[in-house]
């Protein structure tokens, strides 16, 4: 079964602290995983996507497959980094997954 | 670019009443979907669909209906509201055709039912 796992559900830090964002995923097959953000007032839109291997606003995630983690990490902590981040996990042609969601403050 | 588009955004229903959640994309992607959001249970899956005429179940699929008839819509039905089901519902659609492409959000619905 195709499950993600996010074990914050908020997380505060301090501006230009390092923030990392967990992410578990369990999946028997080979997993596609992204981060999505949602912005106060606003949509959910794809932060970044582990198969691009890209830094997006500063943001980096690495898909470890030994650990089945996919934790999205920034060295320097900005205050518009203040979101909702969901991980999520593509595992099949036919549904895409999300965690419940982990609650980013970042503290001026 | 119109993207997701969904309607209302607002909306409150009395229990047992039923509505439909409408979701319309003009970005010609085979795949759509319906999620709810929740508090501490992110977005769970309702139900999705692969193209035109053929549609399956989520997460949790009790007490929704959807169709595709068109590419470009997948209307949600809630057939009789239930206190239960007061949540932001988001649709999403997709181009599927590899699994690690992009979801598109519409706006978001929040309904609630009293």
């Amino acid at each position: 079964a195709q499950r993600v796992t996010q074990p914050e559900k908020l997380l505060s830090v301090f501006k230009g602290a390092p923030v990392e964002l967990k992410c578990n995923y369990s999946y028997s097959g080979s997993p596609e995983l992204f981060w999505y953000v949602q912005y106060s007032r606003q949509r959910l839109q794809l932060l970044l996507r582990h198969i691009s291997r890209e830094s997006i606003k500063g943001f980096t995630a690495d898909l470890n497959k030994g650990e089945t983690s996919f934790h999205l990490k920034k060295p320097f902590a900005q205050e518009e980094d203040s979101a909702m981040y969901y991980c999520a996990l593509g595992g099949s042609y036919d549904k895409v997954i999300f965690g419940p969601g982990t609650s980013l403050s970042v503290i001026p | 670019n119109a993207g997701v588009t969904q309607t209302p955004k607002f909306q409150v229903l009395k229990t047992g009443q039923s509505m439909t959640l409408q979701c319309a994309q003009d970005m010609n992607h085979e795949y759509m979907s319906w999620y709810r959001q929740d508090p501490g249970m992110g977005l769970r899956l309702i139900h999705y669909s692969v193209g035109a005429g053929i549609t399956d179940q989520g997460e949790v699929p009790n007490g929704y209906n959807v169709s595709r008839s068109t590419t470009e819509d997948f209307p949600l039905r809630l057939l009789s509201a239930a206190p239960s089901q007061t949540s932001v519902y988001f649709c999403a659609s997709s181009t599927g055709r590899q699994k690690n492409t992009e979801a598109f959000f519409g706006q978001g619905t929040r309904l609630t039912v009293v």
